[in-house]
């Protein structure tokens, strides 16, 4: 539902190239998790995030819980990060997740 | 570490028999999730135990779906009378306590036709 909004809903991107998706909620959340679905289905754990940003590779991710947003910053994208990308949060301190409707990405040459 | 492991990795079954979809979480982890995937209605959580007692099912549909950890090792997602509505990836995951980075499984694809 719209109880966390992701966007763009969908992206391309040229290798070696940097872009950013975001995820914005309308709940109280105490937590985020970005996954990576690839194209077989297995969902890959990216970040878990309290507020405040990590780092991981050519990934960095933010959670801003006053303003109530994340955002995953991709930098020289590579042919493998394509898939779709979901990023989820959790209810009211909860460990039940709610998830976006997911940003698909494709990497082409 | 060899995961998540579900099975079967896809069923098929005919409108009206019965489902049962296996998991076995991450050693050590305590938390079993189970979630189901549509394209219509997304990831969305069905139910989750912590040291195998049911924590909260608020997701499962009250008729038909019934879900059960009888050890730390694995857990299990039954679906009575399934129904084509019920053809979905069912994801179970696992995280250590249930408050940290969740796990995820390979799913079982549920086709009921």
């Amino acid at each position: 539902g719209d109880q966390v909004k992701q966007s763009p809903s969908a992206l391309s991107l040229q290798e070696g190239t940097n872009s950013a998706l975001r995820c914005n909620f309308s709940i109280a959340t105490t937590t985020v998790q970005w996954f990576l679905q690839n194209p077989r289905g297995s969902l890959m754990n990216l970040f878990y995030l309290v507020p405040g940003t990590k780092e991981n590779g050519r990934l960095k991710s933010t959670f801003n819980s006053k303003e109530s947003y994340s955002t995953l910053h991709i930098r020289d994208a590579q042919l493998e990060d394509s898939g779709t990308y979901f990023c989820a949060a959790d209810e009211g301190g909860s460990a039940k997740l709610i998830f976006g409707e997911g940003t698909k990405l494709t990497v082409s040459s | 570490n060899a995961g998540v492991i579900q099975t079967p990795r896809h069923k098929v079954t005919g409108k009206g028999q019965e489902a049962t979809l296996w998991c076995e979480p991450i050693s050590g982890h305590s938390a079993v999730f189970w979630y189901r995937q549509t394209i219509v209605q997304g990831l969305e959580f069905l139910t989750y135990f912590r040291n195998q007692a049911p924590i909260d099912d608020s997701g499962m549909p009250k008729e038909r779906f019934s879900a059960q950890m009888p050890n730390q090792s694995h857990s299990t997602l039954k679906i009575q009378s399934t129904q084509p509505q019920d053809s979905a990836v069912y994801l179970c995951a696992s995280s250590t306590t249930g408050l940290e980075r969740l796990f995820f499984g390979h799913g079982t694809k549920l086709s009921v036709l």
